[in-house]
């Protein structure tokens, strides 16, 4: 059974562009939330989508948006791109999205903001 | 609101002693309590969860963590520690009181094993 896909593994973009990051989870699962992880911050909560609605939100502006595809698929889109958005963003997967329920977690796009 | 506490960023350890990475978290509800691991260039895996019952829990790599509610924290423990155990590992909580209850990451504690 295929893991947690994520694409594109690396990015570079430069200060004001925006980028779109892919998310397949694993075949049955219909939960998939997305993490920003960097250095000085950790690793912290952005969206979590269900069944193509966003069930929950992190504390992150409204730059950064998602959305999930009937096929469980999710993207996420951040736009006018900002130094301090170079991080590795992780997405993870879980077949019912319980509270109970490990999750799977992809390799990870690095973005660079130049 | 919730919240998770990693107190260490560095965990030194020799091979084949005892390790121990320490985690505190604070719930206004039911915690249910969660230990990941992430290796270098990965993404992070599941090691093990405490939802309810026996305080002592096992996971993989036999690693295992003890639920300690008066104190609030869910240690992680290995019996005799390996060098392929360097990893950084994340303590992470949700609190139960909606079936959307997302989840609270620690800062991270970096082990690190000496032959």
């Amino acid at each position: 059974k295929a893991g947690v896909t994520q694409t594109p593994r690396y990015l570079i973009k430069t200060r004001g562009q925006q980028v779109t990051l892919s998310c397949s989870p694993i075949s049955g699962h219909r939960s998939v939330s997305w993490y920003q992880q960097t250095p000085g911050q950790g690793l912290q909560f952005l969206f979590e989508y269900f069944s193509e609605t966003q069930r929950n939100k992190g504390n992150f502006p409204g730059r950064f948006s998602g959305r999930q595809f009937s096929n469980s698929r999710s993207e996420m889109n951040v736009s006018t791109l900002e130094l301090g958005d170079s991080a590795l963003y992780l997405c993870a997967s879980s077949r019912q999205g319980v509270v109970e329920e490990k999750l799977f977690f992809g390799s990870g796009t690095q973005l660079s903001v130049l | 609101a919730q919240s998770v506490a990693q107190p260490e960023d560095q965990v030194n350890v020799a091979e084949g002693n005892p390790l121990t990475v320490k985690c505190t978290y604070s719930v206004s509800g039911n915690p249910y309590l969660f230990w990941y691991v992430q290796y270098p260039n990965r993404g992070l895996q599941f090691l093990l969860k405490y939802i309810t019952g026996d305080n002592l829990v096992k996971g993989s790599y036999g690693f295992e963590a003890e639920f300690n509610k008066s104190q609030t924290s869910f240690h992680l423990k290995k019996p005799s520690a390996l060098v392929s155990d360097s990893a950084l590992y994340f303590c992470a909580v949700r609190d139960y009181y909606s079936s959307a209850s997302k989840i609270i990451f620690g800062s991270g504690t970096r082990l690190s094993i000496r032959p």
